[in-house]
């Protein structure tokens, strides 16, 4: 059964640092063409994807938040890690975590499992 | 704002049938990218519905149905049932902006 989880702080003052994190089971991260990658949803707005990482240490990050963004992973441990500086109320957001798979045909990735979400609100 | 561009809402009866577009571009869509829809239940996440343009994973009942053609992409959900009621987004990827992952715009499906 794959599983993942997301984990971290509920609230975050302005300008502060948030660190998710996603546990997840169920499959070896080592397998080719697998990734784990992230995508928040504001209140009642629509998805947008984060930043991913693959299987093999690449990483793909969303232009617009590109500086402010790290995302790493620790095989060992089933865990990957968001970073995003430099925090503001419009980033207040649902965060999910979500397994990515290319099955044959690598060009093309769709996000199969996903964690419940976790919920940051950004405000003073 | 995003490159995929989905109506904002579509409803129907139950039993009707239903159709949701996602209208891309040259550089997404048009360019061979695949199309993958999602469900969001209320208060839910997002659950995969169709990949790879027409591809149902398991469990998901063979109402839904994926097409692509040109630089568009339709979601088509036959006998439409009280529990279809949900949010459904579309999923490319877009090669002028380097973003491997771009959502639609989203679509509310409400059952009369």
């Amino acid at each position: 059964q794959i599983t993942l989880k997301e984990s971290g702080p509920t609230l975050v003052t302005p300008t502060q640092t948030l660190t998710l994190t996603c546990t997840f089971s169920g499959f070896p991260f080592s397998v080719s063409g697998l990734g784990v990658g992230w995508i928040r949803q504001p209140p009642g707005k629509a998805l947008e994807w984060l930043a991913l990482i693959y299987w093999d240490g690449d990483k793909r990050y969303s232009p617009s938040l590109n500086s402010r963004l790290t995302i790493t992973k620790d095989a060992s441990e089933n865990r990957v890690v968001l970073t995003m500086t430099n925090m503001e109320p419009l980033d207040t957001a649902t965060y999910y975590c979500a397994r990515a798979w290319c099955g044959g045909d690598c060009n093309n990735y769709y996000f199969d499992y996903w964690g419940q979400g976790t919920l940051v609100t950004a405000s003073s | 704002q995003s490159v995929l561009t989905q109506p904002p809402s579509v409803s129907g009866a139950p039993g009707q049938r239903v159709t949701i577009s996602c209208t891309g571009s040259s550089s997404n869509i048009g360019a061979g990218r695949d199309v993958h829809w999602y469900q969001q239940l209320p208060g839910t996440a997002p659950k995969l519905l169709i990949y790879s343009n027409l591809f149902r994973p398991s469990g998901v009942p063979d109402r839904f149905s994926g097409s692509k053609s040109g630089t568009s992409a339709t979601l088509a959900i036959t006998g439409l049932q009280a529990e279809d009621e949900a949010d459904y987004y579309c999923q490319s990827y877009d090669n002028s902006l380097s973003v491997p992952y771009v959502f639609g715009t989203g679509t509310k499906v409400t059952v009369l």
